[in-house]
């Protein structure tokens, strides 16, 4: 069984910080996606990283996926109260029609 | 707006109640699931459908039991349920089953309380 686990599992920070989440296994995946889960809604994608080293960049988020594709990281700059929400990484199987969750971290971010 | 939508938003039943959750999407897509989020534990996926025929069912209790009418509609009908199923349940859908290159569209769930 695949498991990811995120940390931290809670966040809160000012308007402004600079943060960063993880998200670690010790098993290898063929991909791994980021999502954001608002209050009353379901979880959005964000961005799908493949390549170990990779990092992709949307605004003021940067994802990166590790070398070995066991693990992945989000950081984000100059947080904004919009950014509040719950941050949920998946991982994909070899075969990628299987997609294991991580806990999430919830972040909030005080104005 | 996802283009998937969840019906009931809120439910409340008892243990001996039988009810059912909806969801319908408008994307044209040809898999959909229904996934289960607790407060404690991560998503967890439940049934898997894929053109209409289910193709993973994670050992869940045969007191959910899934409906795919066609490639638009899933339900999950509930029956005898405990109150640790009480939950969030979320549907979504996919273009197909490559969902790790792919992405997963997601409804605003369900949120059930089992008294």
């Amino acid at each position: 069984t695949q498991l990811l686990e995120q940390s931290p599992q809670f966040l809160s920070i000012q308007e402004g910080e600079n943060l960063t989440v993880y998200c670690n296994s010790s098993s290898v995946f063929s991909s791994l996606q980021w999502y954001r889960q608002e209050p009353g809604e379901g979880p959005v994608l964000l961005v799908t990283v493949v390549t170990g080293g990779e990092v992709k960049k949307l605004k003021r988020l940067t994802f990166q996926f590790g070398d070995a594709r066991k693990d992945s990281s989000l950081h984000i700059t100059a947080a904004q109260p919009g950014d509040t929400g719950l941050y949920l990484c998946a991982g994909a199987n070899n075969a990628g029609n299987m997609l294991t969750f991580g806990g999430g971290t919830r972040l909030m971010v005080k104005p | 707006e996802t283009g998937v939508t969840q019906t009931p938003r809120h439910l409340v039943m008892g243990m001996t109640n039988k009810k059912s959750l909806k969801c319908e999407q408008h994307l044209g897509h040809n898999a959909m699931y229904w996934y289960k989020q607790s407060a404690k534990k991560p998503l967890e996926l439940m049934f898997v459908y894929s053109l209409e025929e289910r193709v993973e069912n994670n050992s869940v209790p045969s007191r959910f039991s899934p409906e795919c009418p066609n490639s638009s509609h899933l339900f999950l009908h509930l029956h005898t349920l405990q109150p640790e199923d009480s939950a969030l349940y979320l549907c979504a859908s996919s273009q197909d089953r490559t969902v790790g290159t792919g992405e997963l569209f997601f409804g605003e769930g369900s949120r059930l309380t089992v008294l």
